[in-house]
């Protein structure tokens, strides 16, 4: 089965901290994705990343980038953390089927900006 | 613009009472329609998809193109089935899925 991983389960930082959240799955998959899941919101779209150094901006990329070095691992980065940052950020790996992929993922990172 | 809205935020029902999670579209081209579900502590996992036209723990689907729709709907509900449902929706022209903002089912015993 996919295993997607993501480092942390609870992270607690401070307003205007450079904050680091990992994401490595197991399966080759070309896709991988960064949402973030508010009560209420559902989940939005940060970043994607759909091949090693690509990228492309989702929703709501404000406040955010990302990084892919390589296949297995995509890294969410605040540069600047704030109140308003605080949530439940999943990230998420498919493989690309032209819009019909089922997508696979991690537990997620609850994330607080004190 | 691609937007998916599930007008209920919290649906509770009796168990073995019907249960239908409603779920609407906006897209202009062919669309590609999903069910996640995330059971308490579990990671948000797949649980049907319209172009597989399949049942999955007694939950189906049906893609409505003219009232752009994609209702869940169960005949019996089951405690097991509490859940947060979430809608999605795929297109060729995005990459990426877009989420509605989810549904919290209640099966009270």
């Amino acid at each position: 089965d996919v295993k997607v991983t993501q480092s942390s389960r609870y992270l607690v930082k401070r307003t205007g901290e450079k904050v680091f959240l990992e994401c490595v799955q197991d399966m080759d998959h070309e896709n991988m994705f960064w949402y973030r899941q508010d009560p209420g919101l559902g989940l939005r779209l940060i970043y994607f990343s759909y091949d090693v150094k690509m990228k492309e901006k989702g929703d709501i990329p404000e406040g955010y980038s990302v990084s892919r070095e390589k296949k297995e691992r995509f890294s969410l980065i605040l540069e600047s953390a704030s109140t308003n940052q605080t949530s439940m950020y999943l990230c998420a790996s498919s493989v690309p089927t032209g819009g019909n992929e089922k997508l696979f993922f991690g537990s997620g990172t609850q994330l607080s900006v004190l | 613009a691609q937007r998916v809205t599930q007008p209920e935020k919290l649906l509770s029902v009796f168990k073995g009472a019907p249960v239908e999670l409603k779920c609407n579209y906006s897209y202009s081209g062919s669309p590609e329609l999903f069910w996640y579900v995330q059971y308490s502590r579990q990671r948000l996992q797949l649980l049907l998809r319209h172009i597989s036209r399949e049942s999955i723990k007694g939950f189906t689907a049906d893609l409505n193109k003219g009232e752009t729709s994609f209702h869940l709907k169960k005949p019996f509900a089951q405690e097991e089935d509490s859940a947060m449902y979430y809608c999605a929706l795929g297109s060729t022209g995005r990459r990426a899925l877009t989420f509605g903002s989810g549904t919290r089912l209640q099966v009270q015993p």
